[in-house]
């Protein structure tokens, strides 16, 4: 089935620094929804993107629409350890209910 | 708010054996979908449903993987006969209607088939 590219598939960083992932893919979305997963977790809703273009904020994370529709990038400012967790960017095309996910970002963040 | 629960959260069970899992959307929400994720693969979507009729299953591995919806606040996904490849962690979302809604995930039930 379809995918979405994710990268990088990893990350370790020190406390306070700021983190960067993208999303991209050959098609267009409508909807693209940023989720992160904790172990032994389901995934939990961080932000979600309606428009081409649009920049939303949610804390320390901030999450844009790709103005071509096709990629999306989360950033994460001053990280902080229980921001460790996967990290997966998702799509919804039009007229479909079905949810493409990408691979996922793990990231670790050393204290 | 509850949110989507899921159970059993871990099932141990030997090949061949049938298995149900058990999904409780979240009240209000008419679409629930039943996601599989392995290491290998990542998250998949099994099958979806909406206002409890089966919309779309072309994610269902193969007959031995079935799912029902007999009303709108309960789900089951059944696996009969398991096989060791079928040990995976299983989540089932749910999201109001429209097609910009985003969908929100139980925590899963991890299955071991052995």
């Amino acid at each position: 089935g379809q995918q979405l590219n994710q990268s990088p598939q990893s990350m370790f960083i020190q406390e306070g620094e700021d983190v960067s992932m993208n999303c991209t893919s050959s098609s267009i979305f409508n909807t693209w929804l940023w989720y992160k997963q904790d172990p032994g977790e389901g995934p939990v809703l961080l932000i979600a993107l309606y428009k081409a273009g649009e920049l939303t904020s949610n804390g320390r994370l901030t999450a844009q629409f790709g103005i071509t529709r096709k990629d999306s990038f989360l950033n994460i400012s001053a990280s902080i350890p229980s921001d460790v967790g996967i990290y997966f960017c998702a799509g919804l095309q039009g007229g479909s209910e079905k949810l493409v996910f990408g691979k996922g970002m793990k990231l670790t963040v050393n204290p | 708010d509850a949110g989507v629960i899921q159970s059993p959260r871990h099932e141990v069970t030997e090949m061949g054996q049938e298995v149900t899992l058990r999904c409780k959307p979240i009240s209000g929400h008419d679409y629930l979908f039943w996601y599989r994720q392995t290491m290998m693969r990542g998250l998949e979507l099994l099958i979806y449903f909406n206002n409890n009729v089966p919309i779309d299953d072309s994610g269902m591995p193969e007959d031995r993987f079935s799912a029902k919806m007999p009303n709108a606040s309960f789900s089951t996904l059944k696996i009969q006969p398991s096989e060791p490849r079928d040990s995976a962690v299983y989540f089932c979302a749910s999201s109001n209607s429209g097609f910009l809604r985003p969908q929100h995930f139980g925590d899963g039930t991890r299955l071991s088939i052995l």
